[in-house]
């Protein structure tokens, strides 16, 4: 079955240095999304991208974040300059596209487990 | 803005036997979708099952179903034949299908004794 993956599973970084946490979404898939889920905390929305463009952004996705689809199978989370609070599981998702909930269902990658430290 | 209420932060059961976990929902939407999403230890989230909004009768699974009550807006997960390996955090989920996004319940831990 096809599933999304992610790397790496865990990234250690220094405050202030840039990260890039890279997914491979479902290869039929059009929708992609990032989450973030803080140590004991619930899982947040950051942005969703469809057709090379963020569709949506909650008010974490701030000037930091940014996402890129470099090419037809990768989709990149970049952080700029990360902080202490960034540290988190960090959740890519896809979906095929529109009407239905079967088209419509996120499906989750493993997750990158950053620390920033 | 949705919110998803899991009002249960932790609980066990007995290996063979039945749980339920409780969520609850608040929308002004009339189209969405439901999840329960599975996260065992190694935190990867893996989709349990849904519901679509529209639909009545309830999702089932395998040993997992749902009892979807629209106006109650409760969407609760019941495990049958509890097993070992359903150890993990549970998660309920709101997808709303005009955002686009889900919000995420607080989770369930659930143990299942042996």
């Amino acid at each position: 079955e096809p599933e999304v993956t992610q790397t790496p599973s865990h990234q250690v970084t220094q405050m202030g240095q840039e990260v890039i946490l890279r997914c491979v979404p479902i290869s039929n898939h059009l929708y992609f999304y990032w989450y973030r889920q803080i140590l004991g905390q619930k899982v947040e929305f950051l942005v969703s991208f469809y057709n090379n463009e963020i569709s949506e952004k909650s008010e974490i996705f701030d000037d930091q974040f940014s996402v890129e689809r470099p090419d037809g199978s990768n989709f990149t989370l970049k952080i700029r300059s990360t902080k202490l609070e960034d540290s988190a599981m960090y959740f890519c998702a896809s979906k095929e596209g529109l009407a239905g909930v079967i088209r419509d269902t996120q499906y989750f990658g493993p997750g990158t487990r950053l620390t920033v430290l | 803005a949705q919110t998803v209420t899991q009002s249960q932060p932790e609980m066990s059961v007995q290996e063979a036997e039945t749980v339920t976990l409780s969520c609850t929902y608040d929308t002004s939407e009339s189209n969405y979708y439901l999840f329960w999403y599975k996260q065992p230890p190694s935190r990867q989230m893996i989709l349990v099952i849904r519901q679509e909004a529209y639909k009545q009768q309830n999702a089932t699974e395998n040993r997992f179903s749902v009892n979807f009550q629209k106006a109650a807006k409760s969407f609760s997960l019941k495990i049958s034949d509890s097993q070992l390996g359903d150890t993990a955090m549970y998660f309920c989920a709101f997808y709303n299908t005009n955002a686009g996004k889900s919000t995420f319940g607080d989770g369930t831990t659930l143990t299942v004794k042996p």
